[in-house]
């Protein structure tokens, strides 16, 4: 089975750091450029970060820009999220999410432009003194 | 900056077509994709590639994009289908964008 399972949520005060891992299973990892999207509690869907398969491309909202960092090990097929000097509206649930599509019985890395295809379940981060 | 705009709620009757537009500038040159997802889920992607449906997804789910709107429809649209609906697309400036988000209700 294709699953994500995020963990490393929780209460932090801020300007504290947590990192967020993502453990994937069921597919080849290291095929699939990664993301993290976050949801602030009863508000939209808004994407933190992204990286290509082979950590070689790296983007950031402007919003985390600085103070959050994205990295990967594809022999762990883990996915990672480093947040530091984190604010109030870093609050949120925190998704990380594999980019492609599978159709008619085969799965596809896509391009940059793709969708994210497999969500994991998400983790809490909550900041607050 | 980008932007992708949503109507913040839209009404159906069960068994009618529900359309969810999605609007941004220029997004018919970019791919749009749609995603669904139920209080206290995590998001399902609904639609890639401006029109096409992931596997396991019923096809009365359907897309475009042309112009500066992308559309999701659901044809002969079912209780379980009440959700949020966000729109997503790739923007070379600033990364991904998600839209506004519409409710869908299934009257």
């Amino acid at each position: 089975e294709v699953q994500l399972v995020e963990s490393g949520g929780g209460l932090v005060k801020p300007g504290g750091s947590l990192r967020l891992s993502c453990a994937a299973s069921g597919f080849t990892f290291s095929s699939y450029s990664m993301n993290w999207v976050r949801q602030a509690p009863g508000k939209g869907l808004e994407w933190v970060s992204s990286i290509s398969s082979s950590s070689s491309y790296i983007y950031y909202a402007d919003s985390v820009k600085g103070r959050f960092t994205i990295s990967r090990d594809n022999a762990k097929n883990s996915l990672y999220l480093q947040m530091n000097s984190l604010r109030a509206e870093d609050t949120a649930v925190y998704y990380c999410a594999r980019q492609g599509y599978c159709s008619g019985g085969s799965c596809y890395s896509g391009g940059r432009d793709d969708a994210f295809d497999i969500w994991g379940q998400g983790t809490m981060v909550t900041v607050s003194s | 900056s980008y932007e992708l705009t949503q109507p913040p709620s839209v009404s159906v009757s069960p068994g009618q077509t529900a359309s969810i537009t999605c609007s941004g500038d220029k997004l018919g040159d970019k791919y749009a994709c749609w995603y669904q997802q139920k209080p206290g889920q995590s998001p399902v992607l609904v639609i890639y590639q401006d029109s096409k449906r992931p596997s396991g997804i019923p096809e009365r789910f359907s897309g475009s994009n042309s112009g500066n709107t992308a559309t999701l429809t659901i044809s002969g649209t079912q209780a379980m289908d009440e959700a949020d609906y966000y729109c997503q697309a790739w923007d070379s400036s600033i990364g991904y964008v998600f839209g506004t988000g519409t409710k869908v209700t299934v009257l």
